[in-house]
């Protein structure tokens, strides 16, 4: 049983082009948590989907951000027009609920450097 | 103020000592995660508490929500124990279990 599946797990962009970070959450799990830790910072929450829906995207910046888990295959974080301040490690974690009862599971991550 | 507060931010232990790591938040929470990160690694959930203590292998974390505060400790440390851990709260009762407040982690170095 794979765990939480993330890639690229390196991604290299220029300012002004578009990163797409996938995750394939563990088998069965259908609830998909994306964060950011910036460098020398903490974690911080971005968005939380289910299949075909955004639950609570509250930390995901307003503009050049998106988020998708379609009914088929991962979910997908799009930066559009990245900046060097989007250069940080991107996590994704699953789970079988979004109830309190149910355990986050993290991908290793994908490191987004932009240059 | 951060809403969750660790200390300490660095530790360095001997192999063999009894660690403890602190997490205090200022928040009503619903649960508390902590986590570990190797470095350039990914995240692993060690626990997850709303009351009480839990124990697995070396590790034990408790909390006491009248308090505010958690403690992770690691028995008979161990080089490989060398990591990042990072305490997590998740506020309030039902929505998103997954929108967590983190805290700024404390760095373990473990020598043999």
């Amino acid at each position: 049983n794979a765990g939480v599946m993330q890639n690229p797990r390196h991604l290299v962009r220029r300012r002004g082009q578009e990163a797409r970070l996938r995750c394939s959450p563990m088998k069965g799990h259908s609830h998909v948590y994306w964060y950011r830790q910036l460098p020398e910072e903490g974690l911080k929450f971005m968005v939380y989907l289910q299949k075909e829906n955004i639950i609570d995207e509250s930390g995901m910046p307003k503009e050049r951000f998106s988020a998708e888990f379609p009914k088929e295959g991962p979910s997908i974080l799009r930066i559009q027009q990245v900046v060097r301040g989007d250069s940080a490690a991107y996590f994704c974690a699953s789970s079988t609920s979004g109830r309190s009862t149910g355990e986050l599971f993290f991908g290793e991550g994908s490191r987004l450097t932009v240059l | 103020k951060n809403e969750v507060e660790q200390s300490p931010q660095n530790l360095t232990a001997q192999e063999g000592e009894f660690i403890t790591i602190n997490c205090s938040y200022s928040v009503g929470i619903s649960a508390l995660h902590w986590l570990q990160q190797h470095p350039g690694g990914g995240i692993v959930s060690l626990f997850m508490l709303s009351s009480g203590k839990k124990k697995h292998g070396r590790l034990i974390a408790t909390i006491n929500i009248q308090e505010k505060h958690s403690s992770l400790h690691i028995t008979a440390s161990h080089p490989r124990d060398s990591a990042v851990y990072i305490c997590a709260v998740r506020t309030g009762y039902g929505g998103s279990q997954g929108n967590l407040i983190f805290g700024k982690g404390t760095k373990l170095s473990v020598k043999p």
